[in-house]
């Protein structure tokens, strides 16, 4: 079975800082994807942004990236330059290639101080 | 939220009886999938549909059930079977790149 494990349940930091959410997950499979979700208290679910395992390259999105360690199986999201508007929980997710069901982790709970 | 609606926002019920939450899509969306969200928890997998008249149970099928008699529509009924119902219910479509689309939920409160 496939789990994703994320270890810290609360974080703050001051706006403009540099943050670091970590993610781990547990496969056999050699085809997946990592996704990282934002749910801010409105509660809409919003990709924020997405990995191929098999690429080494890891993903960015303007003031979001990713540290993918395939072999470590970590995936952590880095927001830089934070903003009040990040302030969300923030869920790391799991598909296997061609399957149906995301796999989730317990969440971060995202602060953004002014 | 990639076209996908859902109703009513905020859903309250006796214990007992079943409810039905509503989910419509208006992409053409041949799959469609019902999550259910417990406080401080991530989302889990109730069930899912890859095309009209056929679904398959997910993680945490038991006390609910569904039906996709149309392409547009997923309607989850949770049953009195569901011990513990209390629970935010997210309605989701794919999106392009194997990522899924969600719409904007439904609270459901037993009282």
């Amino acid at each position: 079975a496939q789990t994703v494990t994320q270890s810290q349940p609360e974080m703050s930091v001051q706006e403009a800082e540099t943050v670091t959410l970590s993610c781990t997950y547990d496969t056999s499979e050699s085809n997946y994807y990592l996704f990282w979700y934002k749910q801010p208290p409105s509660r809409q679910m919003i990709l924020v942004i997405r990995q191929e395992a098999y690429k080494q390259q890891n993903a960015t999105e303007n003031r979001f990236s990713v540290n993918f360690q395939k072999a470590a199986k970590s995936f952590s999201l880095k927001i830089s330059d934070s903003q009040l508007g990040d302030t969300a929980m923030y869920f790391c997710a799991f598909m296997i290639g061609g399957a149906q069901k995301l796999v989730f982790g317990q969440g971060t709970r995202l602060t953004i101080n002014p | 939220d990639g076209g996908i609606t859902q109703s009513p926002k905020y859903l309250f019920r006796k214990e007992g009886q079943n409810v039905t939450l509503s989910c419509e899509q208006n992409l053409n969306h041949d799959a469609m999938y019902w999550y259910r969200q417990d406080p401080g928890q991530g989302l889990r997998l109730i069930y899912y549909s890859q095309i009209v008249n056929d679904f398959q149970k997910g993680d945490i099928a038991e006390g609910y059930s569904v039906s996709r008699e149309k392409k547009e529509s997923f309607p989850l009924t949770v049953t009195s079977a569901q011990k513990n119902p209390t629970a935010f219910y997210l309605c989701a479509g794919p999106a392009p790149t194997d990522t899924q689309y969600f719409g904007p939920g439904t609270r459901l409160t037993v009282l």
